[in-house]
């Protein structure tokens, strides 16, 4: 079956420095890879996404590259700020919009 | 604005009781599902509905019931099957795709606890 895996948090972090989220996954097919944050008492915003191998979604600074070779879809920063601090989620949609979740990473930002 | 609307915000069940969390979509969605998030454990699905009048069980159904009569609405029942309901509660919605390009569009989530 599907399954996704995220680096346990929290990461701390100083406002400024580079973040890097690990996310890999095991899926059938051809999936499509996802990136979710979330805020304290709010659902999911969708961050970012990618349904190829190679492609490279971007979105208010951040990116992530889809790579077949390594099963991989790692969230990238270069330089973080305090409005960051949220919780991030992976997931990939192998077919019919049903989506598999990592357990989430929590980052805190610090002026 | 189109969006989703989860309400209550804050809900609190007795022992024995069912209760009904509502989700609501005017995105013109023909999917919508419902997520259970518990602290340190992501997200698990518990029902899914493609298209009106037709819903799939999720990983983690025992305890839950759904209905979808109109397509812009997917309550979720919290039977008294369920012993442990305490969670933070998620619907979301998404364009029908069978090869899962669409992103989900998430609602604010109900907050369940037990008296």
């Amino acid at each position: 079956g599907n399954s996704v895996t995220q680096m346990e948090g929290p990461v701390t972090l100083s406002e400024e420095a580079f973040l890097t989220i690990n996310c890999t996954y095991t899926a059938t097919g051809y999936p499509s890879l996802f990136w979710y944050v979330q805020y304290p008492g709010e659902g999911l915003q969708l961050l970012l996404k990618a349904t190829k191998a190679d492609d490279k979604g971007s979105n208010k600074g951040f990116e992530a590259t889809y790579r077949k070779e390594t099963t991989s879809f790692h969230l990238e920063k270069g330089s973080v700020q305090v409005s960051d601090s949220a919780v991030y989620f992976c997931a990939l949609n192998s077919g019919y919009s049903t989506l598999t979740f990592g357990k989430g990473t929590m980052l805190l930002v610090s002026p | 604005d189109g969006g989703i609307t989860q309400s209550p915000k804050y809900l609190f069940r007795k022992e024995g009781q069912n209760v009904t969390l509502s989700c609501e979509q005017n995105l013109n969605h023909d999917a919508m599902y419902w997520y259970r998030q518990d602290p340190g454990q992501g997200l698990r699905l518990i029902y899914y509905s493609q298209i009106v009048n037709d819903f799939q069980k999720g990983d983690i159904a025992e305890g839950y019931s759904v209905s979808r009569e109109k397509k812009e609405s997917f309550p979720l029942t919290v039977t008294s099957a369920q012993k442990n309901p305490t969670a933070f509660y998620l619907c979301a919605s998404s364009t029908r795709d069978r090869v899962g390009n669409q992103p989900q569009h998430f609602g604010d989530g109900t907050r369940l606890s037990i008296l």
